[in-house]
């Protein structure tokens, strides 16, 4: 069984440039919900998408969008970086619907905004 | 609205102790529980999880938590600490309506002393 992979691991901008990261679910696993760790803090919800849906969004702007593939892998694209997005993305994949379901994470992008 | 609250932002104690870690929820409807590990430059590795099915939850790794209402506690526990114990720990409940996603608190970092 493959677990969740993340794509790139590392990665160097620039202000006001965009960013795609990408991100491939568990086997058999739907829903893919991306966060935002920033440094000495805990994971902060971004984003769900399930059957290429957004299904539930935390507090970021609209410059942080999502896309899911039929296949369930899906990509978290950034717009407009600013110096405050530097921090690890964290994908994780679980089954749909049930809120005691585990989401399994990925090992992360760290992402360096100069 | 739900949220965690971990005690202490770093922890340390002798290999062979005690380690117990501090995590208090506040959430409107039953919550779910779950604690993360996080190794340094890796993603998020479940531990346990409350479901309601029992409020003594073991894990991996000789870890176990215990879920008490009255006191609106989850906290993690491992009668002896090892060395490789050590690492960053993430207290975290499901939200209560819409996506699966999870809110955490803002980690507490183990070390462990040989």
């Amino acid at each position: 069984e493959t677990g969740v992979t993340q794509s790139p691991t590392h990665l160097i901008k620039t202000r006001g440039q965009q960013v795609t990261l990408r991100c491939s679910s568990q086997s058999g696993h739907n829903t893919v919900s991306w966060y935002q760790q920033a440094l000495g803090q805990g994971p902060q919800f971004i984003f769900q998408y399930y059957r290429e849906e957004e299904n539930g969004r935390g507090n970021f702007p609209p410059r942080f969008s999502g896309l899911q593939f039929p296949n369930y892998s899906s990509e978290l694209n950034v717009n407009a970086l600013e110096l405050d997005d530097s921090a690890l993305y964290l994908c994780a994949s679980s089954l749909p619907g049930q809120v005691q379901e585990t989401q399994y994470f990925g090992p992360g992008t760290r992402l360096l905004v100069l | 609205a739900q949220s965690v609250t971990q005690l202490g932002s770093h922890v340390s104690v002798s290999e062979g102790a005690l380690v117990l870690l501090r995590c208090n929820y506040s959430s409107s409807v039953p919550p779910y529980l779950f604690w993360y590990v996080q190794y340094p430059n890796q993603g998020l590795q479940l531990l346990l999880k409350y479901t309601s099915a029992a409020t003594l939850v073991k894990g991996i790794n000789g870890f176990e938590a215990e879920f008490k209402k009255s006191e609106t506690s989850f906290h993690l526990t491992k009668p002896s600490a090892h060395m490789s114990d050590a690492a960053e720990y993430f207290c975290a409940v499901s939200a209560e309506t819409g996506a699966n996603n999870l809110f955490f608190g803002t980690g507490t970092r183990l070390t462990v002393i040989p």
